[in-house]
């Protein structure tokens, strides 16, 4: 059994500070993570993964996330947000070995004010 | 690389007629498609999981015979939304996976109204 939690509906920071966006995760077995971003009327855009190795992960536009496997956590993180980065993040977990279908969160909205 | 598209990207159509949604990877061959519904402010629901040249595996609580899904080809997987009700009103969004790939790559959905 797979899930995943992404604990705030809404996370508002201003335009140059750091950003978090958390997820927490439930697997019977190692996760690969994953994070996507959906801006309004759009798909959503892979940002980044974790499959194995390195805990910290780097993506696009900036975006890292950090495997904690004891927390059992992914947060995505921005040192500098910018207005611009304000849209939907989804987290996503599936089990390595297991079925290639992934959970979603369900959703975070990020609003980064000027 | 890995470019999905969808068309059309919003159709509105009356209450009783089929709308036939495309979903086609560009520039790779997608192992696996996969349809997804999503509500205002609300997380994708997965709707069905169709491998080429398969019958797609639908989700619990689908209707298969109200969303007709084809997977023709490796690039091509088309979702017919037959007799349309106003409850069938959504967003619409394809995703699909290379075998080689962990994540999915998305459309960029299909905003369906129906009247």
């Amino acid at each position: 059994a797979q899930s995943v939690a992404q604990p705030e509906d809404q996370v508002n920071v201003a335009e140059g500070n750091p950003l978090t966006v958390k997820c927490t995760y439930s697997v019977s077995g190692n996760p690969y993570l994953f994070w996507y971003v959906q801006y309004p009327n759009r798909g959503l855009q892979f940002l980044l993964k974790y499959i194995t190795g390195d805990n910290l992960v780097k993506g696009s536009y900036g975006f890292e996330a950090e495997f904690n496997k004891s927390q059992t956590s992914f947060h995505l993180k921005k040192p500098s947000a910018l207005v611009s980065d304000s849209a939907l993040y989804f987290c996503a977990v599936r089990i390595s070995g297991g079925s290639y279908i992934p959970t979603f969160g369900r959703g975070t909205s990020l609003i980064v004010h000027p | 690389g890995a470019v999905v598209s969808q068309h059309p990207s919003w159709v509105i159509c009356k209450s009783g007629t089929s709308v036939k949604i495309e979903c086609r990877s560009l520039d790779f061959q997608a192992t696996t498609m996969f349809w997804y519904r999503q509500f205002p402010k609300q997380s994708l629901m997965l709707m069905a999981t169709s491998n080429e040249g398969s019958k797609a595996t639908y989700e619990q609580g689908v209707e298969k015979d109200k969303f007709l899904i084809n997977h023709a080809s490796l690039t091509l997987s088309t979702l017919t939304v037959t007799s349309a009700h106003p409850e069938d009103s959504s967003f619409y969004i394809c995703s699909a996976r290379l075998r080689e790939a962990y994540e999915q790559y998305f459309g960029p959905g299909t905003r369906l109204t129906v009247t």
